[in-house]
């Protein structure tokens, strides 16, 4: 079944202790994304990769990193998690080309720091 | 800076209703202009409307582009209680080079009532 795949589902962690949050799409895409999302902010884009080893910062990406060292999987970082970084975050993916199902995304991860 | 704006933020409406929901944008480089339901976790995909697409229907839903006063429609009939969702427009731009984006809005909540 084609799925983009994030885990944890859920994670509740302390400030400041590194955490890194996992995304894997099966599908062969060139384009994997991060989003949050938050209450009357709608989903924010937090970095994105056109493909590997590229990739760029999105609206939000202060205190986060990602890496794109392998086609499939595009993990995102918290090195310092702050209580301002609890959200519920998204990883989509979708072909570089003209994909007509638009993004997929994964369950996602529901992040808070106490 | 990309922006989409939808509306109503709200809506509550009975079983049987037609709904129509607003989404403008402004992007630079448009490519494409996509809707997604969410229900209680990841968007899941509805339309994508392009250049050469300007109008889907799918069912009950159909949506339509104005790229001429960048704005689209979402349209719903016959409303059913497994509609209500958050649905969430988003617009996909050329950022430079072969790097797109896409903007999402805030979304809008859809509430049917039996």
């Amino acid at each position: 079944e084609a799925q983009v795949t994030q885990n944890p589902r859920y994670l509740i962690t302390v400030t400041g202790k590194k955490l890194t949050v996992t995304c894997s799409q099966n599908m062969n895409h060139e384009y994997m994304s991060w989003y949050r999302q938050d209450p009357g902010l709608g989903l924010r884009q937090i970095y994105y990769s056109m493909n590997v080893e590229v990739t760029d910062k999105g609206d939000v990406p202060e205190g986060y990193k990602v890496s794109r060292k392998e086609k499939r999987n595009f993990p995102l970082i918290l090195e310092s998690p702050s209580p301002n970084q609890t959200s519920l975050y998204f990883c989509a993916s979708s072909a570089e080309e003209w994909d007509p199902y638009g993004y997929t995304f994964g369950s996602g991860t529901r992040l808070t720091v106490v | 800076e990309d922006k989409v704006v939808q509306s109503p933020l709200s809506l509550v409406v009975h079983e049987g209703d037609t709904v129509t929901l607003n989404c403008s944008y402004e992007v630079t480089n448009f490519r494409s202009l996509l809707w997604y339901k969410q229900e209680k976790k990841a968007p899941t995909f509805l339309f994508m409307l392009t250049s050469s697409g300007i109008e889907k229907k799918s069912g009950r839903l159909s949506s339509i582009l104005d790229k001429k006063e960048l704005f689209s429609i979402l349209n719903i009939t016959a409303t059913q209680t497994g509609d209500s969702a958050i649905y969430l427009c988003a617009v996909e731009g050329y950022s430079g080079g072969s790097n797109y984006k896409l903007t999402f809005g805030k979304g809008t909540l859809l509430t049917v009532n039996p």
